[in-house]
């Protein structure tokens, strides 16, 4: 079966330093993946999504950006963190080929929070 | 581009009462939709999700979802809910991106069910 994780569960930094969240998917190939923020108080935001390695779309112009280094591995990445960084950081995978109708899986998220 | 709008924050009701939890998007494409739910400390999973075909959608739990194209809404529903019903609930829109879908998600309506 398939199962995704995300490191570290939770994260407390200062504004200006550095950011990388981790998300790995196992049990499949070649899956869809996606980053997604959660604020206080809103829905949740596609961030990127990555349609194989090296290919990133990015949704949101931002202080954030992602890479795909390995086909399921997925990272969320800043240079320097700003305090509306803060919130809720869901990696989701979709079976390649699910096209629109595709049911995504998430991770059980990373909670940041930016002082 | 896409939108979603849940009109209802928090819902409170008691064991055994009926469910409805309204949910309206604007997508101007081929409409597909979902319902995920959070509940307390474990992923974001999925509901129910219609693509097509019959606009009377049954997922787990005894949940179903009515897609009404004239008015725009896919409405979540169960008559009779369960204290391990307290979760949060997202209504979501996919658009096609070429390879994956990109999700777009209303804000959520936290659901407390009393005993």
């Amino acid at each position: 079966s398939q199962t995704i994780h995300q490191w570290p569960v939770t994260l407390v930094q200062p504004v200006g330093s550095p950011l990388s969240l981790e998300c790995t998917v196992e049990g499949t190939s070649n899956p869809n993946l996606y980053w997604y923020r959660q604020a206080a108080g809103r829905g949740l935001q596609l961030l990127f999504y990555s349609v194989g390695i090296g290919q990133i779309s990015s949704e949101v112009p931002q202080n954030l950006s992602a890479s795909r280094p390995q086909d399921r591995q997925f990272i969320l990445s800043s240079k320097k963190l700003l305090l509306s960084d803060s919130g809720f950081y869901l990696c989701a995978w979709s079976p390649r080929g699910t096209g629109a109708s595709g049911t995504q899986y998430f991770g059980p998220g990373t909670r940041l929070l930016v002082l | 581009a896409q939108s979603v709008s849940q009109h209802n924050h928090h819902v409170i009701l008691s064991e055994a009462a009926s469910l409805e939890l309204g949910c309206n998007y604007s997508y101007g494409g081929t409409v597909n939709l979902f319902w995920y739910v959070q509940y307390p400390g474990q992923h974001l999973q999925l509901l129910l999700k219609y693509f097509s075909g019959d606009p009377l959608v049954k997922g787990i739990k005894g949940f179903e979802a009515e897609f009404i194209k004239s008015k725009f809404s896919f409405n979540l529903r169960k008559p009779s809910v369960q204290w391990s019903d307290t979760a949060e609930y997202f209504c979501a829109v996919s658009g096609f991106t070429g390879g994956g879908n990109k999700l777009t998600f209303g804000t959520g309506t936290q659901l407390k069910v009393e005993l």
